[in-house]
């Protein structure tokens, strides 16, 4: 079974300010890694993923995001956020040999940005 | 760009009344999904659909539930009989294969309201 956790509900953070939304996870299995974003009255949407490869995976919106598997993490960050950044961001993972790759999720941060 | 569209964007029902949810999955997509998430809890997956059949369901998708794809478009999940307890956003997914990794796309989610 897996699990994912992201134990900040909600981050405020000042305009142009770095920002690190934080995962972790369990898993029995080898998984693949995601976040999401959705913005206000919007849909899901895919903001990057691990598959394999190179730890540190780039995504949309000059987000980044590294994954630790000694620590089962993957944080994401931003050197620097708009308002635009303002939304819920989950972090999901999968199973890679799963019968329907299926998502689980962490229950979302929601980043406030602030002026 | 493709989507996935979900109807309607918010429902109010009563309890014990049936309801219906409905999706249009992109168009040569194979794989299907439901999604819920209760206020301030986590995405949950409920259900994965599959060659007119389900392939996988959580413990959330009891009797009450049930999915089908009547016309080869729409995607939907039926509650037979609606308690508060399922008040919640419910997203549809889908992604066009199984075999390795593929982008699910998500619907912009029916907020189903159970008063």
């Amino acid at each position: 079974a897996q699990s994912v956790t992201q134990l900040d509900s909600q981050v405020p953070v000042f305009e142009e300010a770095p920002v690190e939304l934080r995962c972790n996870y369990s898993s029995s299995v080898s998984v693949y890694l995601f976040w999401y974003v959705q913005y206000p009255n919007q849909g899901l949407q895919l903001l990057l993923k691990y598959l394999s490869g190179s730890t540190l995976v780039k995504g949309i919106n000059g987000f980044e995001a590294e994954f630790n598997k000694s620590q089962t993490s993957f944080h994401l960050r931003k050197p620097s956020v708009h308002i635009s950044d303002t939304a819920e961001y989950f972090c999901a993972v999968s199973p890679r040999r799963g019968a329907t790759n299926k998502l689980i999720f962490g229950t979302g941060t929601l980043l406030a940005v602030q002026p | 760009e493709p989507e996935v569209t979900q109807t309607p964007s918010h429902q109010v029902t009563q309890m014990g009344q049936e309801v219906i949810l409905r999706c249009v999955p992109i168009s040569n997509h194979l794989y299907f999904y439901w999604y819920r998430q209760i206020l301030g809890q986590k995405v949950e997956f409920l259900v994965s659909f599959y060659n007119n059949e389900i392939s996988e369901k959580s413990e959330i998708f009891d009797d009450q539930f049930s999915v089908e794809r009547p016309d080869g478009s729409n995607f939907t999940l039926k509650i037979r009989s609606t308690k508060l307890e399922d008040s919640a956003m419910y997203f549809c997914a889908s992604i066009n294969t199984i075999v390795g990794y593929t982008e699910a796309f998500f619907g912009q989610g029916t907020r189903l309201t159970v008063v």
